[in-house]
């Protein structure tokens, strides 16, 4: 166990939905980062928050969103949902976004667009 | 930008060696992580490497050449559990704070 949790653990909605998808840091954590996982792309970093702030951006779709809110846990928002958008979503938490710093894994939220 | 390569899978015998290999090119970075995820579960921190060569953690051992763009994850004594799959990770560079992935490699250990 990682410390880090995600809820909910499992998703399936229909295309066109919203959904928002949760995340806690580790305690002592100020970073927190999100990355779809799909069986042909790997891990694709979408976005980090340090500590209520966006600090950098990866290939993330217009259409999602995400933010940290002051007791630092995070949600990642998914709009206008498309059968591509079926993945595994992990967030991950760092004490700081420095050099070295070991990302730890929350459990996933596995989401199913039908 | 950065680009990553691992065998996408490998088998080997319980009790043996396997070596995994990961190649890479990019225009900088701090450090290389290695990372094991058991199917549909959360990738799991195993290793870090800043300098160049062996780093050693009970069974696990990474390696890291910065000059030949190359680092590998030595799995020793190999048990049924370690089946999974092993990502290879380029840690920050300049400017950037995020972890770059390989596709991982899936190993499968078999009796």
């Amino acid at each position: 166990d990682s410390g880090v949790t995600q809820t909910p653990k499992h998703l399936i909605t229909a295309t066109g939905q919203r959904v928002t998808l949760r995340c806690s840091p580790r305690s002592g954590d100020l970073s927190v980062y999100w990355y779809q996982q799909s069986l042909d792309q790997g891990l694709q970093f979408l976005i980090q928050y340090y500590n209520g702030e966006e600090r950098a951006k990866g290939n993330i779709l217009e259409r999602f969103s995400a933010q940290q809110f002051p007791d630092l846990h995070s949600e990642l928002n998914l709009s206008s949902l498309e059968l591509g958008d079926s993945a595994l979503y992990f967030c991950a938490s760092s004490v700081a976004p420095g050099v070295g710093e070991t990302q730890y894994f929350g459990p996933g939220t596995r989401l199913l667009v039908l | 930008g950065q680009n990553i390569d691992q065998p996408t899978e490998m088998t080997a015998t319980e009790g043996a060696i396997v070596q995994i290999n990961c190649t890479y090119q990019t225009s900088g970075f701090n450090g290389l992580f290695w990372y094991q995820q058991h199917a549909g579960e959360a990738p799991t921190f195993l290793s870090y490497n800043v300098l160049d060569g062996l780093e050693e953690k009970g069974r696990f051992s990474s390696f890291l050449s910065r000059s030949k763009g190359y680092s590998y994850l030595l799995l020793k004594e190999l048990q049924m559990k370690d089946s999974a799959s092993y990502l290879c990770a380029l840690g920050p560079g300049a400017g950037s704070y995020q972890l770059t992935f390989g596709k991982g490699t899936k190993l499968s250990v078999i009796p």
